[in-house]
């Protein structure tokens, strides 16, 4: 069965940052585009950013742009997301996430940002 | 704010027929972009149950079937079960705002 694993959630404070990682198993993780989604406390999905198989390509949310990257590395199977000058509307449960057929989803981490 | 409407809720008796709009745009679903519908149970992470706008991926019972049309898809469940009650998204990509987009969500009440 597909996996994928989030880690590296944690308390932070307005203005930090915090790295996400997302470990990727049971599937050609290459070969495959992948997403970092998030969900408030008690609210909807939100996509935040987008990188193709290769890393070629990649999209961000108007919410993401300029503040967090994202990137992988396709020799370990990994997913990441560098979250910078990060907020108190940026509390979320983070998800890492294959948004096509696959449609492998994580447990997600626990990103809370408060003074 | 969501570019996909979805019904804040909807609700049925066991065993009957449901469905769950996802209302679009020109940019999104009307521009032929698939959609894909998830269902997310309390606590747990989402689960896809829909892609391609009408395909199901293995091991989702054929109760759930989605469907696209213009800048609309629709999500029916036939033979509504307890274990059906969920919140439920659409979600598909926009090439004004150049990535993806989710519905707002819609919570399913089994009477």
């Amino acid at each position: 069965e597909l996996q994928v694993v989030e880690s590296g959630g944690g308390l932070v404070q307005p203005g930090e940052s915090l790295r996400l990682s997302c470990a990727a198993s049971r599937f050609s993780f290459s070969s495959y585009a992948m997403s970092w989604v998030r969900q408030a406390p008690g609210k909807g999905l939100e996509w935040v950013s987008y990188i193709s198989g290769t890393g070629g390509t990649i999209y961000y949310s108007d919410s993401a742009r300029g503040r967090f990257t994202i990137s992988r590395d396709n020799s370990k199977n990994m997913l990441y997301l560098q979250m910078n000058s990060l907020r108190v509307e940026d509390t979320a449960l983070y998800y890492c996430a294959q948004l096509t057929s696959l449609g492998a989803w994580g447990q997600g981490t626990l990103v809370t940002v408060s003074s | 704010q969501s570019v996909l409407t979805q019904p804040p809720s909807v609700s049925g008796a066991p065993g009957q027929r449901v469905t769950i709009s996802c209302t679009g745009s020109s940019s999104n679903i009307g521009a032929g972009y698939d959609v894909y519908w998830y269902q997310q149970l309390p606590g747990t992470a989402p689960k896809l149950l829909i892609y391609a706008s009408s395909a199901r991926p293995s091991g989702v019972p054929d109760r759930f079937s989605g469907s696209k049309s213009g800048t609309s898809a629709s999500l029916a469940i036939t033979g509504l079960q307890a274990e059906d009650e969920a919140d439920y998204y659409c979600q598909s990509f926009d090439s004004s705002l150049t990535g993806y987009v989710f519905g707002t969500g819609t919570g399913v009440t089994v009477l």
